[in-house]
């Protein structure tokens, strides 16, 4: 059984702060992770996908796979209320080289950024 | 924009009938997935197409059924509604590292 594991919030952090999100699996299999953001009523927006362990950084988004552990994490820094959404893990199991994008997604974590 | 765009946005059907909600794919992509997120929770995966073929299915019972097409636009074919299939159904499309998303349909069975 494959399972994606989030806290589900709410986390509440203050504006300009750091937002440390978490996740972990079940699957030593798995080989690709992605973070979607989903605001209310609307559809996940991808935000990075990361694929070796160590740190993948974009702008103010870095994420972190530790495959070992089956653990992997978001951090947001100098957090902006426009950032204020849903964060949902999700881990792909599906077969490499098709494209394939068989995701399983944990049930998402909640974040709040205070002004 | 991701260049994934579902149609309708909204339906109300009822219980027991049929449905078929569409994907039009972002050009260049080649795989389709749906998915059925449920409120409150993450998205569940249903089924995934490559080359007009099913490569993939998630726990969901037969009356859930697909297709996609040469130009690799997308349908989702639910029988015999449930109330239970409530939910907001999401395409994905992919061609690569990445998945996107369309907007999604929101379903309401009553």
């Amino acid at each position: 059984q494959k399972e994606v594991e989030q806290n589900s919030g709410p986390l509440s952090v203050p504006e300009g702060a750091i937002a440390s999100l978490n996740c972990t699996y079940s699957d030593r299999g798995s080989q690709s992770f992605f973070w979607y953001r989903q605001y209310s009523g609307k559809s996940p927006e991808l935000i990075m996908f990361i694929y070796s362990n160590g740190d993948k950084e974009d702008g103010r988004f870095t994420a972190q796979l530790n495959k070992a552990s089956q653990y992997v994490s978001l951090l947001i820094r100098d957090s902006q209320p426009s950032d204020s959404a849903t964060y949902l893990c999700a881990v792909n199991w599906g077969r490499s080289g098709a494209g394939s994008y068989q995701l399983t997604f944990g049930k998402g974590t909640k974040l709040s950024v205070i002004p | 924009e991701t260049g994934v765009t579902q149609s309708p946005t909204h339906l109300i059907k009822t219980r027991g009938q049929q449905v078929t909600l569409r994907c039009s794919s972002q050009s260049g992509h080649n795989t389709v997935s749906w998915y059925q997120q449920a409120l409150g929770q993450g998205p569940q995966f249903i089924f995934q197409y490559y080359r007009e073929e099913e490569n993939g299915r998630g726990n969901f019972p037969p009356r859930f059924s697909g297709l996609q097409f040469p130009n690799y636009s997308s349908e989702l074919n639910v029988n015999a509604l449930e109330l239970d299939d409530s939910a907001l159904y999401l395409c994905a499309s992919g061609g690569g590292t990445e998945a996107f998303f369309g907007q999604g349909t929101r379903l309401t069975v009553v």
